[in-house]
């Protein structure tokens, strides 16, 4: 079986601070992992992905996140928070062979101006 | 590439009332995925189809739901009777088959409110 865990339903920073959302994924074998983000009354818009090429994926919006075999992580991380990345992200984990996207509980994200 | 559209983007239902909702692919994906959202939680799945085939369902697709593929493009999700508990977020997203590190685009979702 495989699943997503992501720490922290809520997570506020400041405006210009650190963002750091946490996913753990649980899986048999390496994953597809990917990040979404979602704004109020919309659907789902794809920030990055991991899918064995590099442990070190940039996405959208000045976003990356790293995988991390050892600790069965994928971080998202944006040195400097905007106003504009107060939003719904969500961890996905998708294994070959394994057709369904599986997305964690979420992580809302506020800035505080 | 027009995305993934779905139409309505709002719903509202009285309780008992049947309700279809329609979701177009990117043209040239294959394979057709239906999630439900609720409030606070992760998109969760309902059932994918691989052109018009539909090959599987999840067991929160009740006897009510239904959804179609017909000629392997567009799809519609109808609930029948609908409840209370019907109420959510309904995405839409396509993808390649064969090509799962893409992942998925979704469309902009249908939000169902029944009253």
């Amino acid at each position: 079986a495989q699943s997503v865990t992501q720490l922290g339903s809520h997570v506020s920073v400041s405006e210009g601070a650190l963002v750091l959302l946490r996913c753990n994924y649980s899986s048999s074998v390496p994953p597809y992992l990917f990040w979404y983000v979602q704004y109020p009354n919309q659907g789902l818009q794809l920030l990055l992905k991991y899918t064995s090429a590099a442990t070190l994926v940039k996405g959208i919006n000045g976003f990356e996140a790293e995988f991390k075999k050892s600790e069965t992580s994928f971080h998202l991380t944006k040195p400097s928070a905007h106003m504009s990345d107060a939003a719904e992200y969500f961890c996905a984990v998708l294994r070959g062979g394994n057709e369904k996207l599986t997305f964690g509980t979420g992580t809302r994200l506020t800035i505080i101006p | 590439d027009t995305g993934v559209s779905q139409d309505p983007r709002h719903k509202i239902t009285k309780r008992g009332q049947n309700v279809t909702f329609r979701c177009d692919p990117i043209s040239e994906h294959n394979r057709l995925y239906w999630y439900r959202q609720t409030l606070g939680q992760g998109p969760e799945f309902l059932t994918y189809f691989q052109n018009e085939a539909q090959l599987e369902k999840s067991r929160l697709l009740s006897d009510r739901f239904s959804a179609e593929r017909p000629k392997g493009s567009f799809s519609t999700l109808e609930i029948q009777r609908t409840e209370q508990g019907d109420s959510a977020m309904y995405l839409c997203a396509s993808s390649i088959d064969g090509q799962p590190n893409y992942g998925y685009t979704f469309g902009s979702g249908t939000r169902l409110t029944v009253v």
